[in-house]
């Protein structure tokens, strides 16, 4: 089967930097991408890598890494506002974007 | 600004009373989703229009059906809402199947409650 792990839950504080992971096992791949939902909200997309590095985009960066079906995203200079879900998803060879299930990112003053 | 738009954001509904989700976009794209998502739950695909091409997912419950009658509007209709049916549902929208770069743009959801 289709499955993207990610941790549910990830406390961090104010200020610092935190890294949300997430491994893939997909039938084919066309990319990761990365959303962010508030609580009551719509899914916003941030960020999609098709190749293997680092994208960054202002506070938040992307990695991934094909060949150990693994990716991240990278949050610096947390703020109060970060707090919301952020869910992985990887588009398979059928073009079905696959879910993860979500982590919820906890921000501590 | 272009956009993708829901209506009702709230919708109170009886059991086994039919209701009718709306979605419109001002975006052009030819792909259309519904999700629904539940509480501390990823999205989960019901189906998508790809331009007329209806797409169903094979675990959606034959309860649900959507129409488009033209690019820019889409509607998901529940012909026997349940209590499990309970959720906020989400459209979103994407210029092609496998454009991912500029990810799909999601409306502000419909929650629905079923009483």
């Amino acid at each position: 089967g289709q499955s993207l792990e990610q941790p549910s839950e990830v406390t961090a504080v104010e200020g610092a930097i935190v890294q949300i992971n997430c491994t893939y096992q997909t039938s084919g791949f066309y990319g990761l991408s990365w959303y962010q939902q508030h609580d009551g909200g719509a899914p916003t997309f941030l960020s999609y890598n098709a190749l293997d590095g680092l994208e960054e985009t202002g506070r938040f960066s992307s990695f991934l890494s094909r060949s150990d079906s693994y990716g991240y995203l990278l949050l610096q200079e947390l703020q109060m506002k970060d707090s919301a879900s952020y869910f992985c998803a990887v588009m398979d060879s059928n073009y079905q974007l696959i879910w993860g299930a979500g982590t919820k990112l906890i921000i501590k003053p | 600004d272009a956009m993708v738009i829901q209506n009702p954001r709230y919708q109170v509904t009886q059991f086994g009373k039919p209701v009718t989700l709306s979605c419109s976009q001002t975006l052009n794209h030819n792909v259309m989703y519904w999700y629904q998502q539940k509480s501390s739950q990823a999205p989960k695909l019901l189906f998508h229009y790809y331009d007329k091409d209806f797409n169903n997912e094979a675990d959606t419950p034959d309860n649900f059906q959507s129409r488009r009658p033209n690019t820019s509007f889409c509607f998901l209709d529940i012909r026997s809402p349940g209590l499990g049916d309970a959720a906020m549902y989400l459209c979103a929208t994407t210029w092609d199947r496998g454009s991912l770069g500029d990810g799909y743009t999601f409306g502000s959801g419909t929650r629905l409650t079923v009483v």
